[in-house]
């Protein structure tokens, strides 16, 4: 079956543009879930949506938003940005209802110039 | 919140050698501890997990422990190959949870 699909895969903005990013589950998965890679500092938790609510979210401002369809896609926007937000958008999918593997797609990398 | 630390950053083995990898954890509610692979350019990928009802898991060249007193659990790969070379993210999180609270991560070098 497909695997979990981010679009698009690289992008370049500017300071103060925004971005919209989107993944799209594997079929049948209910959770989706979003973390930003940076050099050094692993995987940070931005949000978790499970059927259209978002469920958990990390320690980012709020200019870090997201939501979720009906379909289960996923989309997440940054507005406002800011060097510090280039780095490598990575979600991931999962039934969501038991603790359990994540499946990642290969990521959104967003360079801010 | 739960904080993960890993140990080391970076790791150089030569093929053939045993590399381990150490995590701890903070929260003692957590009880599912999952090790991902992150090849260059590519993305993570589970490798092996491990909840809090068994000590020990292995799956052929790797393993991995847990010790739930001390918080703190530990990848184990023998006989490491050149294709082992890679970044290893530890995980923990509590029953429940879909997400993780991933460690800085490993990243191991295994040469010929």
């Amino acid at each position: 079956k497909a695997g979990v699909t981010q679009t698009p895969r690289y992008l370049i903005k500017t300071r103060g543009q925004q971005v919209t990013l989107s993944c799209s589950p594997i079929s049948g998965h209910r959770s989706v879930s979003w973390y930003q890679q940076t050099p050094g500092q692993g995987l940070q938790f931005l949000f978790e949506y499970f059927s259209e609510t978002q469920r958990n979210k990390g320690n980012f401002p709020g200019r870090f938003s997201g939501r979720q369809f009906s379909n289960s896609r996923s989309e997440m926007n940054v507005s406002t940005l800011e060097l510090g937000d280039s780095a490598l958008y990575l979600c991931a999918s999962s039934f969501g209802g038991v603790t359990g593997e994540l499946f990642f797609g290969e990521g959104s990398r967003l360079t801010v110039l | 919140g739960e904080n993960v630390e890993q140990h080391p950053s970076t790791l150089s083995v030569q093929e053939g050698d045993s590399a381990v990898i150490k995590c701890t954890y903070s929260d003692s509610a957590s009880n599912y501890f999952p090790w991902y692979k992150q090849e260059l350019g590519k993305r993570p990928q589970l490798i092996i997990d491990i909840r809090s009802n068994v000590g020990e898991k292995k799956d052929q060249r790797i393993a991995v422990t847990l010790n739930k007193t001390a918080k703190h659990f530990s990848l184990h790969i023998t006989e490491t190959q050149p294709e082992d070379s890679a970044v290893y993210f530890c995980a923990a999180t509590p029953s429940g949870y879909s997400t993780l609270t991933f460690g800085k991560g490993t990243m191991l070098l295994v040469s010929p």
